[in-house]
């Protein structure tokens, strides 16, 4: 059974660019949420989707926007990139229900933003 | 709102030895499930165990194992005999209850464990 898939793993880009992130969730986790780590914010969460919908936001400004596909693949998008973005991006997906049922994490991708 | 705290950044000891990673937490929900994680160099975060608020029942796996104290609000992690492999990141997380299906952890700060031949 594939695991969460992320790609790309490495980006570097400039300031004040834009970068789209992939993340293709197990087959049958519907859910799919992400998550920025830094070394001096540790590991917060952006936000999470459901059957296309934003379900709960984490508190990051405007620039950080998602969006989920029909087939539950999930894109993060950073727009006007500052040098702060710099982080590794995970992405979890889950199963949905009355309960929770865990979350599973791709390998991320490391943005590097100069 | 909920908040995790892992007092230890950082924890060195030879192989072998045994050693506790703390967790405490803080919730008013009566509903939450706590989590470990591991996170190796390669940055993947490796699923360790969950736990549900009512189930107050320590587990052990292998050389691992968990305390669940409600009354204290900690999740305590214990490697038995560790091995160099147990070098790592470890992050305990909170997720609160499903609000209208929705999902999301809350980390602590991670403890560095380093074992050392």
């Amino acid at each position: 059974k594939a695991g969460v898939t992320q790609t790309p793993r490495y980006l570097i880009k400039t300031r004040g660019q834009q970068v789209t992130l992939s993340c293709s969730p197990i087959s049958g986790h519907r859910s799919v949420s992400w998550y920025q780590q830094t070394p001096g914010q540790g590991l917060q969460f952006l936000f999470e989707y459901f059957s296309e919908t934003q379900r709960n936001k984490g508190n990051f400004p405007g620039r950080f926007s998602g969006r989920q596909f029909s087939n539950s693949r999930s894109e993060m998008n950073v727009s006007t990139l500052e040098l702060g973005d710099s982080a590794l991006y995970l992405c979890a997906s889950s199963l949905v229900g009355r309960t929770n049922y865990g979350y599973t994490f791709g390998s991320g991708t490391r943005l590097t933003v100069v | 709102a909920q908040k995790v705290t892992q007092a230890q950044t950082e924890i060195s000891v030879v192989e072998k030895e045994d050693v506790t990673l703390d967790c405490v937490y803080e919730t008013r929900d009566t509903t939450y499930y706590l989590f470990w994680y591991k996170q190796p160099p390669s940055g993947e975060l490796v699923f360790l165990i969950r736990r549900n608020s009512f189930d107050e029942q320590n587990e052990i796996s292998g050389r691992y194992s968990w305390n669940f104290q409600k009354s204290t609000s900690s999740f305590n992690f214990t490697i038995t005999a560790s091995q160099v492999v147990d070098s790592a990141v470890y992050f305990c997380a909170l997720s609160p209850p499903i609000i209208q299906g929705a999902q999301k952890l809350v980390f602590g700060q991670g403890t560095r464990l380093t074992i050392n031949p």
